[in-house]
């Protein structure tokens, strides 16, 4: 099973700053997946991060606001830019093995003052 | 777009009793998957249903799959304080196999 070192685990930022998100994966994967989890939500895909070329971004969501990187296959980053409060929230990265478990890091909480 | 509703949104049972959560897919699924997101963790991969009408049991945890492939339930028989969390569906966004739309998820709260 897949290991994700995600980081950092928590952070409290201020508004119009960015904050880049680090996940790290034990193997090496085609796609990385970046969710969003607002306070009691469910989990929203982001975006998927796929080596060599651009991210595909979900409906409602951009790659202004939100940029990613992905310079190897065990390696994501996602960077939440220009925050306001509205981006308070948990930002996961998962990688999916045999076509059918998704494995997730650790999260990453995310509380904008 | 898909959409993948669960209900309740939250129970609150005694330990002992029984608990079910139920998961409705606007459109049918490939497979069904089911997770466990324990207070301030991230999701667990559970099990995977993939056959129409298929049911698969894990010690106290019954998970089903609807027969036309657009619902599925988890009951948890007996539930434990160890089962509190929340419980999330996830089915493969159409036409892709590993980009996944989650439930609603439900909640589940265990007192002694």
């Amino acid at each position: 099973s897949a290991v994700i070192s995600q980081k950092p685990s928590r952070d409290i930022c201020q508004r119009g700053t960015s904050l880049t998100i680090q996940c790290q994966v034990d193997s090496q994967v085609t796609m990385m997946f970046w969710y969003r989890q607002q306070p009691g939500q469910s989990l929203t895909l982001i975006a998927t991060a796929n080596q060599g070329s651009e991210a595909t971004y979900e409906s409602g969501f951009v790659i202004d606001k939100f940029p990613i990187s992905r310079p190897n296959l065990t390696f994501s980053t996602l960077t939440v830019s220009n925050m306001s409060p509205e981006d308070s929230s948990i930002y996961l990265c998962s990688v999916v093995e045999g076509g059918t478990e998704a494995f997730f890091g650790q999260g990453t909480r995310l509380t904008v003052v | 777009g898909q959409q993948v509703m669960q209900i309740p949104q939250y129970q609150h049972v005694q330990e002992g009793e029984d608990f079910t959560t139920y998961c409705n897919s606007s459109t049918t699924l490939s497979n069904i998957q089911w997770y466990k997101q324990r207070p301030g963790g991230h999701p667990v991969f559970l099990i995977q249903l993939v056959k129409s009408g298929e049911v698969k049991k894990q010690k106290r945890l019954t998970f089903q799959f609807g027969e036309a492939k657009k619902n599925s339930s988890l009951h948890i028989t007996a539930t434990q304080t160890t089962d509190v969390g929340t419980y999330f569906c996830a089915g493969p966004v159409t036409g892709t196999a590993s980009k996944l739309t989650f439930g609603t998820g439900t909640r589940l709260q265990v007192t002694l």
